[in-house]
This record gives C-alpha cells, structure tokens and sequence, in this order.
C-alpha cells in the first residue's frame, strides 16, 4: 500500500533562506507524486507534480522538487523563502486501484511552513 | 474558468442530524472525488465519482453516501452526525480518474454540537 511520511510537522525559515520540505513515499507501482499548499481556511493548491518523466520538477512561486528513486524521497525547496510561502505544504502519493479502476491520493501529515524578518 | 466551488462554506449542526455538502467541478472535468480533514492532518479519501457512478470508497462507515449528477456535479450525504464529524469536507475534480492532478475546492468547514 502506498504512504506518504513528511518529516518535520514544522518548519521555520527566515525571509530569504532556503526552503526544505520534506517528504518520504512508499509506493508497490511507480508512484506519481504531489505538492499542494493549504492557506488558511482555504483548499488545497496543486504547486507541483511527478510523472514519471523529468526527476526535477518545476511548480508554481519559485517551488520545485526532486524525485529521488534510491532515497524514495520527494523533497520540496524554494531558494529563497517569501513571507508569502507561510502555509501549510502537503505531500501526496497517487494510490490507483486497479481492479477498481479509480485513484485516490494518499496524503502526509503536513508541514507548518513559518516565514519570520 | 471557475475552480471547483463548494457550498455551503460552512454549517453548523448537532449530534444525530443529517447534512449534505454541494460540489461542482471545473467546467469539463468528469470526475469528483471527497476528502474529510480533520484539524491538524491531511486529507483522507472518502468517495471518488466518475461518470456518475462511484469507483471508489474509503474506510468510512456507511453514513456517508454521495452521488454524482448528469452536469458531473456532486452531493456528499452523512447521516446520523457524530461529534467525531467535524472537519473540513474537501471536494476534488480531475479530468478523469487516473493519474491525474485533482484540484480542490476551498472545503465546507462542518461543525458538530
């Protein structure tokens, strides 16, 4: 079954500094990778996805990840943190069942990103 | 084009009641799907819909129903209120089922007294 660990419940940054996201995946199929960012009392913003072509992913607001097979590893990072980024950052597995022919997301626990002058 | 929009945004309810929380996704997406986050976590898959019949349930009790309609919008069903309820009710439009991104509405915030 597939899962989704982000290492770090809270992260907090400087204006400036480098961005960190971590997120650790287990998937039995090749997995499609997601970040979405959650602001307060809002949904969730797709910022990037992984499938199965580029390593390196580009997204929205300066954010890009690296899909890392060996590490199983999915990691979100931002050269240069904004106090705009303050959110909430999640990361997300797609589990497609096959026999039933539907995909769910499977999601990790949360990053509380904090972004201080 | 319009997002995903969910209405109401919130609603306030006591134990034992019924609720149903309204879905319409991006114009020519053909599949919702139903997330309930609980303060503090990520979202978990409750129901996902395509072309109008269900393809796929959570591990969710039997309160929670839902249905999707010709125009691909959706209805999401939880009888029987439990404190236990509360969340945020997340709703997902994607082009198709596979792998493909789901975009979120900004969620009904549900309360239970």
């Amino acid at each position: 079954a597939q899962s989704v660990t982000q290492l770090g419940s809270h992260v907090s940054v400087s204006e400036g500094a480098l961005v960190l996201l971590r997120c650790n995946y287990s998937s039995s199929v090749p997995p499609y990778l997601f970040w979405y960012v959650q602001y307060p009392n809002q949904g969730l913003q797709l910022l990037l996805k992984y499938t199965s072509a580029a390593t390196l992913v580009k997204g929205i607001n300066g954010f890009e990840a690296e899909f890392k097979k060996s590490e199983t590893s999915f990691h979100l990072t931002k050269p240069s943190a904004h106090m705009s980024d303050a959110a909430e950052y999640f990361c997300a597995v797609s589990d497609p069942d096959l026999s039933g022919g539907y995909n769910k997301l499977i999601f990790g626990a949360g990053t509380r990103l904090a972004v201080h002058p | 084009d319009a997002g995903v929009t969910q209405s109401p945004t919130h609603l306030i309810k006591t134990r034992g009641q019924q609720v149903t929380l309204r879905c319409s996704p991006i114009s020519g997406h053909k599949s919702v799907s139903w997330y309930q986050q609980v303060l503090g976590q990520g979202p978990q898959f409750i129901f996902q819909y395509y072309e109008k019949e269900e393809r796929g349930r959570g591990n969710f009790p039997d309160r929670f129903s839902a249905r999707q309609f010709p125009n691909y919008s959706s209805e999401l069903n939880v009888n029987a209120l439990l404190l236990g309820d509360s969340a945020l009710y997340l709703c997902a439009s994607s082009l198709s089922i596979g792998n493909q991104p789901q975009h979120f509405g900004d969620g009904t915030r549900l309360s239970i007294l």
